[in-house]
């Protein structure tokens, strides 16, 4: 068990919905990372937060955003959601702002019919 | 932008013998390797890491090898065991930018 917390596990919903998916780091941890990992491939990096700032961006699409809260936990919303956003999205929290040893939560199973 | 390579995308091995997997980067900048372990239906796992400064770091049955010239590095496990048989993720990263770019991953089957 990482420390790391996701929810929720599974989420089954049609094309052009909104779903947010929730994070809640480790405690003590400042950063917070997201990651799409679709069927039989790698990591895709999607966003950083660190301490409620953005801090670096990866090929995070439009219909995507992010947010981190005073308590640290962080919400990963996804609207207009089409087939291919299907995936697993991966949540990680590391202590410090700079991207060293990351601890991945379990991760949140999307399927968009 | 960063951009990782990582060979092969399978691998299968008979319990006992070493598996070997490599990653190359692109990004002179990138200067923190780790290697992580993904369990079927579980997050990746950190399994070890190595920084620009060392060229070689082992733990246990594990070890990894980092070429910056070459801009290269790779896992090896020793004595594989049928429990190591998980898909392998390496990744670059450049701590300054807060940015991690992770190979596509290798299944490595470890037959008893």
């Amino acid at each position: 068990d990482s420390g790391v917390t996701q929810t929720p596990k599974h989420l089954i919903t049609a094309t052009g919905q909104r779903v947010t998916l929730r994070c809640s780091p480790r405690s003590g941890d400042l950063s917070v990372y997201w990651y799409q990992q679709s069927l039989d491939q790698g990591l895709q990096f999607l966003i950083q937060y660190y301490n409620g700032e953005e801090r670096a961006k990866g090929n995070i699409l439009e219909r995507f955003s992010a947010q981190q809260f005073p308590d640290l936990h962080s919400e990963l919303n996804l609207s207009s959601l089409e087939l291919g956003d299907s995936a697993l999205y991966f949540c990680a929290s590391s202590p410090r702002l700079v991207s060293d040893e990351q601890f991945f939560g379990p991760g949140t199973r999307l399927t968009v019919l | 932008g960063e951009n990782v390579e990582q060979h092969p995308s399978t691998l299968s091995v008979q319990e006992g013998d070493s598996a070997v997997i490599k990653c190359t980067y692109s990004d002179s900048a990138s200067n923190y390797f780790p290697w992580y372990k993904q369990e079927l239906g579980k997050g990746p796992q950190l399994i070890i890491d190595i920084r620009s400064n060392v060229g070689e770091k082992k733990d246990q049955r594990i070890a990894v090898t980092l070429n910056k010239t070459a801009k290269h590095f790779s896992l090896h496990i020793t004595e594989t065991q049928p429990e190591d048989s998980a898909v392998y993720f390496c990744a670059a990263t450049a701590t300054n930018a807060g940015k991690s770019t992770f190979g596509d991953g290798t299944t490595l089957t470890v037959k008893p």
